[in-house]
């Protein structure tokens, strides 16, 4: 979905490189995800914020960190990437207004050495 | 945790033919939902289905909802070469708007 961007798409890094993903959307939504996948693993919740000044870990948080900049603007860090980190990482949206279906960003490949 | 489980991880079918996929879950929900997903690419929504619901239609797709058996199926009519994809089924949702996403189904339509 072109409304919700990620930079990088793909990106390639070393171990013990601090990296950050972003991701950008123009939906309006107050709702931000963002989730790892893994083959085999399906998705898995790192964090969501439900606005600006609201952010919750999910059930992989260790070892990453958010920040909201704005409503439109969700960061995912990685402080010290490790191997087990390649991923495919995404953002998603939501509204709270219209409800629980969340839409995604076309996804960044991590690659960590 | 998963709380979804998709079944079965792979299916295989020729064009023309339907697919369905299953989709189990553990505790009680709000609603669920299905998603697509065409390779290394991002999710889209497909249907969300309500706990207060049996059954869905949308085009080619019929969902159900069997809340006593925690169960739901998603099948796709007159399946086509471009269905090829992984399907994901997530639940919750409600208060905390959170979801729970399955490991996926894995449909490969053969032309």
């Amino acid at each position: 979905d072109a409304d919700v961007t990620q930079t990088p798409r793909n990106r390639i890094t070393k171990t013990g490189k601090r990296i950050m993903l972003e991701c950008s959307q123009t939906k309006g939504h107050d709702r931000m995800y963002w989730y790892r996948q893994d083959p085999g693993l399906g998705l898995r919740l790192i964090y969501y914020s439900f606005d600006v000044k609201d952010i919750n870990k999910g059930e992989i948080s260790d070892g990453y960190s958010v920040s909201r900049q704005a409503q439109a603007k969700f960061s995912l860090s990685l402080e010290s990437a490790i191997p087990n980190q390649t991923a495919l990482y995404f953002c998603a949206t939501s509204d709270r207004t219209v409800g629980d279906t969340q839409y995604f960003g076309p996804g960044t490949r991590l690659t960590v050495l | 945790s998963q709380q979804g489980e998709e079944d079965p991880q792979a299916l295989s079918i020729q064009e023309g033919e339907n697919a369905t996929m299953n989709c189990s879950y553990k505790t009680s929900i709000n609603n669920l939902q299905w998603y697509r997903q065409n390779s290394g690419r991002g999710l889209v929504h497909l249907i969300l289905i309500r706990s207060n619901e049996r059954e869905k239609h949308s085009g080619r797709l019929r969902v159900t909802l069997d809340t006593s058996k925690k169960s739901s199926s998603l099948l796709i009519t007159a399946s086509r070469a471009a269905d090829t994809a992984s399907y994901f089924c997530a639940t919750g949702g409600g208060s905390n708007y959170k979801l729970t996403f399955g490991k996926g189904t894995l449909l490969t339509v053969n032309p």
